[in-house]
């Protein structure tokens, strides 16, 4: 079992709301990810990090805005929730030199 | 372009049998090709993973082979059983700085008792 945690699991929020998904590990990894999931879709990255105040963009666009200030935190942020932003998101961690990746639970996100 | 195929059709077996599963890539050169599986609603889970110069690895019910000609990988699984049903995703590494995965849209297998 990993060691990364996700909360919230379920959030339902309306239109226009601020919103943090927190993603945290304990295994020391420097490489973390946001995938972002439809239910029966393929996984879409859309940020990773290769360590502490490394940010890049993944392979599909979203809104939304990541930060690594410490080594085992990873939040995302929507500034402005649509429905669109709909999903399930899903945070990674990995080991080296492999790039194995370790999954969180993943948060489930409804926006009306 | 780079391309990660699995079939996306579900992969519908009897219990008992042995299932296998294709991925299939292009442009991609990769040190490894990772196999996961993943369940409705959570995150994938690692399963196994295979280096550019070995043909075969095995875990238990579990056997991967690496095509580096073919550009292929099959991923086994004997003796299957309805906990199996799932989804198996495979993903390689992009072969270049940073080495970061690329996962395969992924295929459904069930299990049919």
């Amino acid at each position: 079992e990993a060691d990364i945690y996700q909360t919230p699991r379920y959030l339902v929020i309306g239109t226009g709301k601020k919103i943090t998904l927190e993603c945290s590990q304990t295994m020391g990894h420097d490489k973390m990810y946001w995938y972002q999931q439809d239910p029966g879709m393929e996984l879409h990255l859309i940020h990773y990090s290769y360590g502490v105040n490394s940010t890049e963009k993944g392979d599909l666009s979203s809104e939304s805005t990541v930060s690594r200030i410490r080594t085992e935190h990873f939040p995302l942020t929507l500034e402005s929730a649509r429905p669109s932003h709909t999903s399930q998101y899903l945070c990674a961690s990995s080991t080296q030199p492999q790039e194995t990746q370790y999954f969180g639970p993943g948060t489930r996100l409804l926006v009306l | 372009s780079q391309k990660i195929e699995q079939n996306s059709e579900a992969l519908n077996i009897q219990e008992g049998k042995t299932a296998t599963l294709t991925c299939n890539y292009t442009n991609y050169s990769p040190a490894y090709l990772q196999w996961y599986r993943q369940d409705p609603g959570r995150g994938p889970v690692f399963l196994l993973l295979i280096r550019e110069n070995e043909k075969e690895k095995r875990k238990e019910r579990l056997k991967v082979t690496f095509d580096t000609t073919l550009k292929q990988s099959l991923f086994h699984i004997t003796a299957s059983q309805p906990a199996d049903s799932a989804t198996y995703l495979c993903a390689l590494d992009k072969g270049n700085a940073g080495n970061m995965l690329t996962f395969g849209g992924g295929t459904r297998l069930m299990v049919k008792p």
